[in-house]
């Protein structure tokens, strides 16, 4: 079974940083591109950022260019994404999905459950 | 930036015909995909690449792009069927969802 588990989510202050990971199993990791996707307390949903397979190539929303960093460790089957400088609209559950096909970063097949980032003091 | 724009809500009685649109320049130029998503639930993938359903999606989903507008119809439409629906697509790089539509099924 294709399964992505998020993790890292919490309670930081404005300004500090945190680092959110995703677990994958059930597929070849290595041979698919990964996205983060979030959604704000009652909002919709907003695109994040993006890797692609090998970790060539990422993609970044205005939003968060500069500040946050996506990642991958293929040999663990983990994604990663470094929040830095966080600010109060960074509150959001944060979800890991995966495209429908490898190189896909905008056909979201399959996502986790979300892991949740509240920004506060 | 891009944008896509959805009505906020579309109502429906069950038995009948759905249909959420999703705007955006040029849009029939790029792939659209659609979401599902209940309440307090992640969302699911119920189209892409405009047209195509994913395994285990019912065939009453279906979707059509072309012009500026995206749409997204659901025939036959079931209760289960209520949820927040969201349309996204890519632009140069720059991947966008649609603000979303509630489908409220009364």
């Amino acid at each position: 079974e294709v399964q992505l588990l998020e993790s890292g989510g919490g309670l930081v202050q404005p300004g500090g940083s945190l680092r959110l990971s995703c677990a994958a199993s059930g597929f070849t990791f290595s041979n698919s591109a990964m996205t983060w996707v979030r959604q704000a307390p009652g909002k919709g949903l907003e695109w994040v950022s993006a890797i692609s397979a090998g970790g060539d190539r990422t993609y970044y929303a205005d939003s968060v260019k500069g500040r946050f960093t996506i990642s991958r460790d293929n040999s663990k089957s983990t994604l990663y994404l470094q929040m830095n400088s966080l600010r109060a609209g960074d509150t959001a559950v944060y979800f890991c999905t995966k495209g429908t096909s490898s190189a896909s970063i905008e056909s979201l097949a399959i996502w986790g459950q979300g892991t949740m980032v509240a920004v506060s003091s | 930036s891009y944008e896509l724009t959805q009505p906020p809500s579309v109502s429906v009685s069950p038995g009948q015909t759905a249909t959420i649109t999703c705007s955006g320049d040029k849009l029939g130029d790029k792939y659209v995909s659609w979401y599902q998503q209940k309440s307090g639930q992640s969302p699911v993938l119920v189209i892409y690449q405009d047209n195509k359903r994913p395994s285990g999606i019912p065939e009453r989903f279906s979707g059509s792009n072309s012009g500026n507008t995206g749409t997204l119809t659901i025939s036959g439409t079931q209760a289960m069927d209520e949820a927040d629906y969201y349309c996204l697509a890519s632009d140069s790089g720059a991947v966008v969802f649609g603000g979303g539509t509630k489908l409220t099924v009364l």
